[in-house]
C-alpha cells in the first residue's frame, strides 16, 4: 500500500521554465491538497480538490495551476517558474467530509535558479 | 479565521523524560485535530487524530488530549527516546475551512 506518492522528488529549474508535479494516492480519497513548506513560514495551502474534476484556490495560489482529471491523481503545474517558488512541495489526501485523517506524501524539493 | 500556535518552539530533553507538547487554536468549532511528526527532509507522518467528540487518543507511548472549550490540545510522550527527535506539528480542521497547521515544536532527545 503506497499511500500518497509524489514525483519527482527533486528538480532544478531555470527561471521561466515550466514543470508539473504529480501526486498519486491509492486510498480512494476524495480530497487532495498541495502545500508548500518554507523555513519560518510553515505549511501553506496552494490549491486543493474535493473530488474528481474539481479544484479550488488555497492560501497562496498565484503562479500555480492544478488539475484533477482522475480521482487518484492531482497535478500541480508551474507555467513560468520564479525563484520565489523554490520550496518543498507536499501533496496530501483525505476522505471527504470534516472528519477525515490527512495523509502526506514524502515531498518534492524544487529549486528555481 | 482559525489560528494555531504551538509552544514551545523548540525543546531539548534527556532520554527517558516524559514530556508535553502544546497546541492552541482560536476557534473551537472544529471537526478534528491531528498530530504529525516530521523528520528532517521527510514528509509528515500522522501520529494521532482526535475527533471533536473525543477527549483523547493513545498510541503506544503517545497520548493526545483535546479540550475544545479552552482551545487546547496536548501531546504527551512517555519515556522519550533519541528516535523521538523530530518536529511535531498539530493541525486543526474547522467548519468551513481547510486544515490549519501550527508552526511546530522541534524536539531533541539527548542520549
Amino acid at each position: 500500500n503506497a499511500g500518497v506518492t509524489q514525483t519527482p522528488k527533486f528538480r532544478v529549474l531555470k527561471t521561466g521554465q515550466s514543470m508539473t508535479l504529480l501526486c498519486a494516492q491509492d486510498m480512494n480519497h476524495e480530497y487532495m491538497y498541495w502545500y508548500r513548506q518554507d523555513p519560518g513560514m510553515g505549511l501553506r495551502l496552494i490549491h486543493y480538490s474535493v473530488g474528481e474534476g474539481t479544484t479550488a484556490k488555497g492560501e497562496v495560489p498565484d503562479g500555480y495551476n492544478v488539475s484533477r482529471l482522475k480521482k487518484q491523481n492531482f497535478l500541480l503545474g508551474l507555467e513560468s517558474a520564479a525563484p520565489s517558488q523554490t520550496s518543498v512541495y507536499f501533496c496530501a489526501s483525505s476522505y471527504g467530509g470534516g472528519s477525515g485523517e490527512l495523509f502526506f506524501g514524502e515531498g518534492s524539493r524544487l529549486t528555481v535558479l | 479565521k482559525q489560528e494555531v500556535t504551538q509552544i514551545p518552539a523548540a525543546l531539548s530533553v534527556p532520554e527517558g523524560e516524559n514530556l508535553v507538547l502544546n497546541c492552541s487554536f482560536t476557534d473551537s468549532a472544529i471537526y478534528n485535530l491531528q498530530w504529525f511528526r516530521q523528520d528532517p527532509g521527510k514528509g509528515l507522518t500522522s501520529l494521532l487524530l482526535i475527533q471533536s467528540s473525543q477527549r483523547e487518543q493513545t498510541s503506544g507511548r503517545l497520548n493526545a488530549s483535546l479540550d475544545k472549550s479552552s482551545g487546547r490540545s496536548t501531546l504527551y510522550i512517555a519515556a522519550s527516546q533519541p528516535g523521538d527527535s523530530a518536529t511535531y506539528l498539530c493541525a486543526v480542521r474547522s467548519y468551513g475551512q481547510n486544515f490549519v497547521f501550527g508552526p511546530g515544536t522541534r524536539l531533541s532527545v539527548l542520549p
